[in-house]
């Protein structure tokens, strides 16, 4: 495997299911996202880990809750979520551990989440 | 006022044509300018960046880049049927943040 990995390309799920996305980089780099990307809307970032600490989180609901256990992985944790969470989740990595504008994001194909 | 504003298209020109795609900021505070390429199914990868005003050539592509008026544009020469994806403009003050543009959907013709 290469690049940046995710697992379920599909899901679909009751709102009563928990269910959890993972994420996968083999490029040795120090940052990993997670971005919501709904139909005709811009990315929103979710969360930011960088060397396995959470840096980022961007006001998302409780009912999403990320894990990073090392720095190659990282999973976002679903439970009780609306049909409105429906989406494209998106995991990237990037090489740094402080970000900035020429750290670039590598993504994965992402996560089609379907919410019955 | 949205930070960022994109037309989502979708945008249908035939092979061989010049694509102009554009973005409207309001944050001052933005210094790095990128576009990004998604093909369906697959996540968006980097394809330009620039930093600061003026132009970026890379290949077929060009970045350009006015920060007096907040604007920022991708030229595509001699487009072709393997151009047609979903174009996003993204913009970094520096950190983690970066802030997407909606994305403008690109048909090449044959």
């Amino acid at each position: 495997e290469t690049g940046v990995t995710q697992t379920p390309r599909h899901l679909v799920m009751g709102m009563t299911n928990k269910k959890s996305l993972k994420c996968e980089q083999h490029l040795g780099h120090n940052a990993m996202y997670w971005y919501k990307q709904s139909a005709k809307k811009p990315l929103e970032l979710m969360f930011v880990y960088s060397l396995e600490e959470r840096v980022e989180n961007n006001s998302v609901p409780s009912r999403f809750s990320p894990e990073c256990p090392n720095s190659s992985h990282l999973f976002l944790h679903l439970h009780t979520l609306q049909p409105e969470d429906s989406a494209l989740y998106l995991c990237a990595s990037s090489p740094s551990d402080s970000g900035g504008s020429t750290d670039t994001q590598y993504f994965g194909p992402g996560t089609r989440l379907t919410v019955l | 006022q949205k930070e960022v504003e994109q037309d989502p298209g979708p945008l249908s020109v035939p092979e061989g044509a010049i694509v102009s795609l554009n973005c409207t900021y309001s944050n001052s505070a933005f210094q790095y300018f990128m576009w990004y390429r998604q093909y369906s199914r697959k996540g968006p990868e980097l394809l330009m960046y620039t930093y600061s005003s003026g132009n970026k050539e890379d290949g077929r592509f060009t970045a350009q880049v006015d920060k007096s008026s907040k604007y920022i544009s991708l030229f595509i020469r001699d487009s072709q049927p393997s151009d047609s994806a979903t174009y996003l403009c993204a913009f970094n003050t520096g950190g983690f943040k970066t802030i997407f543009g909606a994305g403008t959907r690109l048909f090449v013709k044959a």
